[in-house]
């Protein structure tokens, strides 16, 4: 089974603050996606990337930017921590394409709590 | 843009009760559906998916069919047990798009109690 490990579980940082939080997965998947989560809003796509060192914008990335050097890790920045960023953030990977019964199946890891004071 | 509607949650049943979570959408292309759960402290994962009109999509007892008449994929389970309390996420992946991004609903809180 593929395997999604994200770094840390909980993190608190204070306004301001360069955060980082690490993914890594190990299927040798080329699609990585970064969320967040809040509680009547779903999941909302921050970034994701096709392919090393290939990036995109989802739907929310003010504020935020990714890093992807190698294929396995894909990682979010928030380059100045503020409080309306705080949440749930999951990573997710996916080998692309329609054949066979893994594709186009997202794996989520099991998620970073970051609380911004 | 595509987008993805659920049932309003919490919702909360008996033991043994049947249970039907609804899951309309609107794509311009045509989507593959699914539904995600996650489990208290956990991530996300795969619970079914249905890649064309008619498909049903099963797993764990949970079905859904994927009705492009009425562009719904509602969830339902005949017999729900206290292990399915969870949080359960709709969502699609329409390649029409090119950017194969999953868009998700906003997800249902499904409560069982004993």
């Amino acid at each position: 089974d593929v395997k999604v490990t994200q770094s840390s579980r909980y993190l608190v940082k204070r306004t301001g603050e360069k955060v980082f939080l690490e993914c890594v997965q190990d299927m040798d998947h080329e699609n990585m996606f970064w969320y967040r989560q809040d509680p009547g809003l779903g999941l909302r796509l921050i970034y994701f990337s096709y392919d090393v060192k290939m990036k995109e914008k989802g739907d929310i990335p003010e504020g935020y930017s990714v890093s992807r050097e190698k294929k396995e890790r894909f990682s979010l920045i928030l380059e100045s921590a503020s409080t309306n960023q705080t949440s749930m953030y999951l990573c997710a990977s996916r080998r692309p394409g329609t054949g066979g019964s893994g594709a186009n199946v997202l794996t989520f890891g099991a998620g970073s709590r970051l609380t911004v004071l | 843009g595509d987008s993805v509607t659920q049932m309003e949650g919490p919702v909360t049943l008996s033991e043994e009760a049947c249970l039907t979570i609804n899951c309309t959408y609107t794509a311009t292309g045509y989507p593959s559906l699914f539904w995600y759960v996650q489990y208290p402290g956990e991530g996300l994962q795969l619970l079914l998916k249905a890649t064309k009109a008619d498909d049903k999509g099963s797993n764990k007892g949970f079905e859904a069919t994927y009705r492009k008449e009425t562009t719904s994929f509602h969830l339902e389970k005949g017999s729900v047990q206290v292990s399915d309390s969870a949080v359960y996420f709709c969502a699609l992946s329409d390649l029409g798009q090119g950017a194969q991004k999953l868009v998700f609903g906003q997800g249902t809180r499904l409560t069982i109690n004993p």
